[in-house]
């Protein structure tokens, strides 16, 4: 069973808007969330996280939400550049069930055209 | 620093043979997990090694074995390979086991079974 989902499997965006990558999950264990940005022949690069204690985490052009009640989170990209260009995951672990063992989501390709 | 390094980058084996590889962690870092990404699927968890010791463990057959060494380098080994088995094996290194954290990853292994 998926407890990890990213039901947009790719998305396009236009240089200099904003991007918005969305993830479910299903486990109420989890308590820490992170999305990795993954390009073509390297392993994944840490971005962004967030506790389940808070609903916003910021860093500079990157900034997760945490929605507990709907299990939601999303990443927003602002301003989007083509650099960005790249798979991106989301992760949950909740070390009382699993450790640091991460739950991946299947990935998102996201592309900013110039 | 030096990152998280995998050797080999690239393996073709075939079909009933077996495969070992390995993963140095950053230094300092005790906690090595392996990850197994195919096409469409996001990275699948395959077992977690702190102190020598297997942690946790994913839902693979025991064809997938590990190990790890006490200056904390790591070794997975796969028996009787399928071609099912083609896949990226990522690792990820973390300084300690129970702990919200993100984990850093090398660059992957490519194996491909023909």
């Amino acid at each position: 069973d998926q407890q990890v989902k990213q039901n947009s499997p790719s998305l396009s965006v236009q240089e200099g808007r904003i991007s918005i990558l969305n993830c479910d999950y299903t486990n109420s264990m989890f308590d820490y969330f992170l999305w990795y940005k993954k390009y073509p022949a390297e392993g994944p690069t840490f971005l962004i996280s967030i506790s389940s204690i808070k609903d916003k985490n910021e860093d500079g052009r990157f900034t997760v939400f945490l929605n507990k009640s709907a299990k939601h989170l999303s990443l927003h990209i602002v301003p989007s550049q083509p650099g960005d260009s790249a798979v991106y995951f989301c992760a949950a672990s909740g070390w009382e069930t699993s450790g640091s063992r991460l739950t991946f989501g299947e990935g998102t390709q996201l592309t900013v055209n110039p | 620093k030096a990152g998280v390094t995998q050797t080999p980058r690239y393996l073709i084996k075939t079909r009933g043979q077996q495969v070992t590889l390995s993963c140095s962690p950053i230094s300092g870092h005790r906690s090595v997990s392996w990850y197994q990404q195919t096409p469409g699927q996001g990275l699948q968890f395959l077992f977690e090694y702190f102190s020598e010791t297997q942690r946790n463990k994913g839902n693979f057959p025991g064809r997938f074995s590990g190990r790890q060494f006490s200056n904390s380098r790591s070794e997975m080994n796969v028996s009787t390979l399928e071609l099912g088995d083609s896949a990226l094996y990522l690792c990820a290194s973390s300084p300690v086991l129970f702990a919200n954290t993100e984990a850093f990853f090398g660059q992957g292994t490519r194996l491909t079974v023909v």
